[in-house]
């Protein structure tokens, strides 16, 4: 199931550097767009969201970019912080249904 | 902050053994969820449960697996007879309502022997 894509799986960052990270759909349905934070033996913490109806939202350090027309999201760190390395999951959901359908991941490292 | 808990954080079980596995959502919370994460691999839906009945399964979801809420707190997920594919951290989910971000637990790693 490679409805979500995260391609890149592994990023590492300078603190006090923007961060960004990638996501890629390619389910037209999909309607609301969010990031995942997840710490090993954690479970995964919710970020940040976006609807379709917009093409931004920023909250705090955290913004997210939707382009609908190239199915593309990206979160942006900014500044990066060291406590910010993590695993980070884009998912989306369409409609409807209640289902998430993840990416793979991309893992951050943020280089103090 | 309220959160997500789930019991036990690892369970090991013999093949063809029952499993429980707990949950106690955010407690205004009116839907509840299931997915899990085999290693290596990506977190997959496995059923919403809204208003006491599942609303969304997903094909993973066989006969072998069942979710109740048997009182106002608690969230289950049975697995009847376990296969050594069932190995995986099963996290628990919930959230206020379908259009809302879901909030997950911490995961119960679960062992086939």
């Amino acid at each position: 199931d490679q409805q979500v894509k995260q391609n890149s799986p592994s990023l590492s960052v300078q603190e006090g550097r923007i961060s960004i990270l990638n996501c890629d759909y390619t389910n037209s349905m999909f309607d609301y767009f969010l990031w995942y934070k997840k710490y090993p033996a954690e479970g995964p913490t919710f970020l940040i969201s976006i609807s379709s109806i917009k093409d931004k939202n920023e909250d705090g350090r955290f913004t997210v970019f939707l382009n609908k027309s190239a199915k593309h999201l990206s979160l942006h760190i900014v500044p990066s912080q060291p406590g910010d390395s993590a695993v980070y999951f884009c998912a989306a959901k369409g409609g409807a249904n209640s289902k998430l359908t993840f990416g793979k991941g991309i893992t951050l490292s943020v280089r103090p | 902050e309220p959160e997500v808990t789930q019991t036990p954080s690892h369970q090991v079980t013999q093949m063809g053994q029952e499993v429980i596995l707990r949950c106690v959502p955010i407690s205004n919370h009116l839907y509840f969820y299931w997915y899990r994460q085999i290693l290596g691999q990506k977190v997959e839906f496995l059923v919403s449960f809204y208003n006491n009945e599942i609303s969304e399964k997903s094909e993973i979801f066989d006969d072998q697996f069942s979710v109740e809420r048997p009182d106002g707190s608690n969230f289950t997920l049975k697995i009847r007879s376990t296969k050594l594919e069932d190995s995986a951290m099963y996290f628990c989910a919930s959230s206020p309502d379908n259009n809302q971000p879901q909030h997950f637990g911490d995961g119960t790693r679960l062992s086939i022997l």
